[in-house]
């Protein structure tokens, strides 16, 4: 199953703001504005973030921000907080052969 | 509140079955656009959409485990069920179910269940 690909790690200091990325194909994240974020503490279940590329669930802070462009979706941090470190995953609908959805690698974000 | 637990075994041996179950509260799978995904992830790994059954009995799954994959749901008991035949220890995973109203992100999780495919 392809899935689609973040770095592996992203950093900034407390205060600074941070953007990762989430590239897929003109079959998910392209054709579709279906992405979403999930934050995942170590030993925890995920927690969505963002959906639907750009809006937020009651309840998550709005120093969480996303936004597409083509096939890439991105997720920023703004106002870096040490309760941000943690992994994040970007998700999206899919029409390809792998399945309805598709995970990102995932991306580990350190709070310096 | 919705709240959603998953459970079963926590070791199950090679070329074995895996039956795991998604009990849950809060929400009703008979519920006009209601539904409930599978997904793992492995230790140290990323997620890994399995499957999902919607309110109107859809089904959907991942295609690379198709093959091995059955997903039911009890609406009388709030319960989702997955089987997974013929397990290997590549299968070693974390295991959630996730309601998703919409069906385009997963808004509620269980806290997952770890299995291990082992002799």
């Amino acid at each position: 199953q392809s899935a689609l690909t973040q770095p592996a790690s992203v950093s900034g200091s407390p205060g600074q703001s941070i953007t990762i990325s989430c590239t897929g194909t003109s079959s998910d994240v392209g054709g579709y504005n279906y992405v979403s974020w999930y934050q995942q503490h170590p030993g925890k279940a995920p927690k969505v973030m963002i959906y639907d590329v750009s809006n937020r669930p009651s309840g998550v802070s709005n120093r969480f921000s996303g936004s597409k462009s083509g096939n890439t979706a991105s997720l920023t941090i703004s106002g870096l907080q040490a309760e941000d470190e943690a992994d994040y995953y970007c998700s999206s609908y899919s029409s390809s052969t792998t399945g309805r959805y598709v995970f990102g690698t995932g991306t580990k974000v350190t709070v310096l | 509140q919705v709240s959603l637990k998953e459970s079963g075994p926590a070791l199950v041996k090679p070329t074995q079955t895996l039956t795991l179950t998604c009990s849950f509260s809060g929400f009703s799978l008979n519920t006009n656009g209601m539904r409930v995904s599978w997904i793992r992830q492995p230790p140290g790994k990323a997620l890994e959409w399995l499957a999902r059954i919607d309110w109107d009995e859809d089904k959907f799954y991942s295609t690379s485990l198709k093959t091995r994959l059955t997903i039911s749901k009890d609406t009388s008991k709030n319960q989702v069920v997955l089987t997974m035949t013929n397990m290997d220890p590549v299968d070693t995973a974390t295991y959630y179910c996730a309601r998703a109203i919409s069906g385009t992100y997963f808004d509620d999780w269980g806290q997952g269940t770890l299995v291990t495919i082992s002799s």
